[in-house]
Parts: structure tokens; C-alpha cells; sequence
């Protein structure tokens, strides 16, 4: 059975400062996407990363992949307001294209 | 842009209830899934589907069933609502490949008293 730890569940960081948010998985997957939802809000993806050592950033987040490590980084750099949400990430399980399985969240408040 | 719309966004609802919740996607996407999520457990797949009338269990079945008529249209059955079905239920489609975005639709925020 295949999980999705991701940590820290709850991250309160200072505008300008820099934060990675781990997601690691127990087996093999050749998927993983990360999600970011607001309050209240359905989810918004943010990236999909199909093979190790996949990078790809879109403005202050960049987001990369070992496979070999089972580990997905998301990087926040020089944070802003803008970006307090809960960060998802989730992986492809048993080959199926929509069986994803979530991590719990990461709850992100970015304060001035 | 691709639309999952779901008709419902928020609902109130009696035990032992027949409850539906309907969701349309507007970019001919094969696969489209219902999920669940609760605070503490994430999300969690109730059930999918690949095709018309086509449908596979996902990891909490029990109490749901669906019903996929029409390409564009996946619906969730609560065949009798119960308290411990209280949510929020999200639906989401997406075109079969890799690397292909799996798209999410609002949100139902379900209450069952």
C-alpha cells in the first residue's frame, strides 16, 4: 500500500524568507503532482513531475523530484503573503491514472 | 480553461436520505473521480471512472455508488446518507496519458443531521 508523508504538516514563515516542504512516498510511482488549495477552495495544481531529477518552477515555487530517494521537494523562495494556502502532493498509485494518494497537507501562513 | 463544475456546492441533508452529487467537465476528458476530504485524513478516492458506464472502486466504496451516462457527467449516490458522510466531496476529470493534469471541480460541502 503506498503512503504520502508530507512535513511539515504546518509552516508560519516570515515574508522574504526562503522554506522547503518535503513529500516522501513508500513505492515505486511514476507520477507526482503537487496542489495548492485555499480556504474554502477547491485544488489548483501547480506542477507534475514524471521523471527523477524533474525540476520546475513557476515564480517564487520550484518543485523537484528523486524517484531513486522516493522524495519530492516543493521550494519556496523569498516568500510573500500571496502564497499562504495548503500545499498538496500526490502520487500515482497501481499504475492508475487518476488513483492519486494525498499527502496530509502542508498549511502554509506567510506573515509580514 | 478546463471547467469541472459541480452543481452543488453546499448542501443539508436528513439520515437516511438519498443524496446525488453531480459533476460535468467540459473538455471531453475520458476519467473523472469523486474524492473525499476531511481534515486530518486528506483526500481520499471513493470512485473513479475511464469511460462511459465504466467505474472502479477507489480506496472508500463503501456506502457511494455512481453513475456515468454521459462522457461529460459523473454523479455520486449516497443511497442512504449517514452523519459519518458529513465532507467535503470534490470531483475532478482529466485526459488519460501521463503527465496529464488531473483537474478538481469547487467542491460539495455535504452535512448529513
Amino acid at each position: 500500500e503506498l503512503k504520502v508523508e508530507q512535513n511539515p504538516l504546518f509552516l508560519s514563515m516570515q515574508e522574504g524568507k526562503n522554506y522547503t516542504i518535503y513529500c516522501n512516498y513508500s513505492t515505486t510511482s511514476d507520477r507526482l503532482y503537487w496542489y495548492r488549495q485555499d480556504p474554502g477552495k477547491s485544488l489548483e495544481s501547480l506542477f507534475v513531475l514524471l521523471s527523477n531529477g524533474a525540476v520546475k518552477q513557476e515564480g517564487r515555487l520550484m518543485a523537484s523530484l528523486d524517484t531513486k530517494a522516493r522524495l519530492s521537494t516543493l521550494h519556496i523562495t523569498a516568500a510573500v503573503h500571496d502564497l499562504s494556502a495548503t500545499y498538496f502532493c500526490a502520487v500515482v498509485y497501481g499504475g492508475s491514472q487518476g488513483n492519486l494518494i494525498f499527502g496530509k497537507g502542508t498549511k502554509l501562513s506567510v506573515k509580514p | 480553461d478546463v471547467k469541472v463544475t459541480q452543481s452543488s456546492r453546499y448542501l443539508v441533508k436528513r439520515t437516511g436520505e438519498k443524496v446525488f452529487l453531480e459533476c460535468v467537465q467540459d473538455m471531453d476528458h475520458e476519467n473523472m473521480f469523486w474524492y473525499r476530504q476531511d481534515p486530518g485524513l486528506g483526500l481520499r478516492l471513493i470512485y473513479f471512472s475511464y469511460d462511459v458506464k465504466m467505474k472502479e472502486k477507489g480506496d472508500i466504496p463503501e456506502g457511494y455508488s455512481v453513475s456515468r451516462e454521459k462522457k461529460e457527467r459523473f454523479s455520486l449516490i449516497l443511497e442512504s446518507a449517514s452523519t459519518n458522510q458529513t465532507s467535503m466531496y470534490l470531483c475532478a476529470s482529466s485526459v488519460t496519458g501521463a503527465g496529464n493534469t488531473i483537474y478538481f471541480g469547487e467542491g460539495s460541502w455535504l452535512t448529513v443531521v
